[in-house]
This record gives structure tokens, sequence and C-alpha cells, in this order.
């Protein structure tokens, strides 16, 4: 069964510091790793996704397999990333079935 | 860009009655997904439909049946409703293309008393 963890329900950082968020994930394949995030009132939007390797608003993630790890990393936190993140991976091979994780609040205190 | 209209916005409904949940894609999107997003929990995967057809089902109940329209907007369906059937749920398009992105709606928050 494929599954997402994300340790912390609850980030909080200071402006300008480095912010790491923890996903963790098991899946017996190739996964395909997402980070989605929802900002207070507005709709549930896709971050990033591993297999597009880019940087947006900042963030980064790495798929690490030997770790079964996609931590989301951006190195100095704005008061604008102040939202509501959800891991999520699919089987791949146009898979839309999307397990996604607890989610992690960050909070960036200006 | 309209973007995934869901409707209603809210919707209070007692244990054992029905509710159909509506669902209007993105222009040109041909592949509907529903999720349920309990308080406190990521969305879970109920429902995919392309082309009219399912093409997957979460772990839910028989409870709960959905179809796709030719105009490929979708309804969600689910009878006798359980207290644990309250959840926000939110319905998500996408051109149904290998590696095309989910876009999702506001959700319709379900509240069962």
């Amino acid at each position: 069964a494929q599954r997402v963890t994300q340790p912390e329900k609850l980030l909080s950082v200071f402006k300008g510091a480095p912010v790491e968020l923890k996903c963790n994930y098991s899946y017996s394949g190739s996964p395909e790793l997402f980070w989605y995030v929802q900002y207070s009132r507005q709709r549930l939007q896709l971050l990033l996704r591993h297999i597009s390797r880019e940087s947006i608003k900042g963030f980064t993630a790495d798929l690490n397999k030997g770790e079964t790890s996609f931590h989301l990393k951006k190195p100095f936190a704005q008061e604008e990333d102040s939202a509501m993140y959800y891991c999520a991976l699919t089987g791949g091979a146009g898979s839309y079935q999307l397990t996604f994780g607890k989610g992690t609040k960050l909070s960036v205190i200006p | 860009d309209a973007g995934v209209t869901q409707s209603p916005t809210h919707l209070i409904k007692t244990r054992g009655q029905q509710v159909t949940l509506r669902c209007s894609p993105i222009s040109g999107h041909k592949s509907v997904s529903w999720y349920q997003q309990v308080l406190g929990q990521g969305p879970q995967f109920i429902f995919q439909y392309y082309e009219k057809e399912e093409r997957g089902r979460g772990n839910f109940p028989d409870r709960f049946s959905a179809r796709q329209f030719p105009n490929y907007s979708s309804e969600l369906n689910v009878n006798a409703l359980l207290l644990g059937d309250s959840a926000l749920y939110l319905c998500a398009s996408s051109l149904g293309t290998v590696n095309s992105p989910l876009h999702f709606g506001n959700g319709t928050r379900l509240t069962v008393t």
C-alpha cells in the first residue's frame, strides 16, 4: 500500500530563516511525488513535482529514493509562504490517484 | 480562467439522507477526480473519471457513486449518509494525459447531523 508521512503538523520559522518540510513515502515501485500548497482562503494548488526538477517560489524538493523522502526546502522563508503544505504521490504512468499526507502548516513569523 | 467550479459550497444533511455534489471542470479538461478531506487530514481519493469512464476508485463503500457527463462535468452521490461522511469534498480536473497536473476546486463542505 502507498503511504505518505508528514511528521510535523505545524512548523514555525522566522522570516529569512531556512525552511524544510519533511515528507517520507512508502511505495513499491517508481512513484511520482508532488507538493501541493493551500494558502489562506484559496484552493489547493500544485507547487512542484519531482519530474519537473524546477524551483517554484524559491522552493525545491529532491526525491531521495534511498531514504524514500521528498523534503521541501527554501533557503529564506517569506511571510507569504505561510500556508498548508501537502506532500502527495501517485503510482506514475498516468495514474491520477493521489495519496496525500496529512499536511504541515507552515507559519512564518515576521 | 474560471477554474474548477463546485456546487453547492455548503450543505447540511441528516443521517440517512442522500446528497449530490456537482463539479464543472476547466474547459478542455476531460478528467475529473473526487477527493474527501476530513478535518485535520489530507485529501483522500474517491474516484477518477476520464471520458465518462471510471478510471479509478478509492477505498470507499458502495454508498459512494459518481458519473461524468458528455460535457465532462461530474456528480458525486452519497447515499445513506453517516455522521462520518461530514467532510470537505474536493473535485479536481485535468487534461487526462500523462503528467498533466490536477486543478482543484474550492470544494463542497458537507455536514451530516
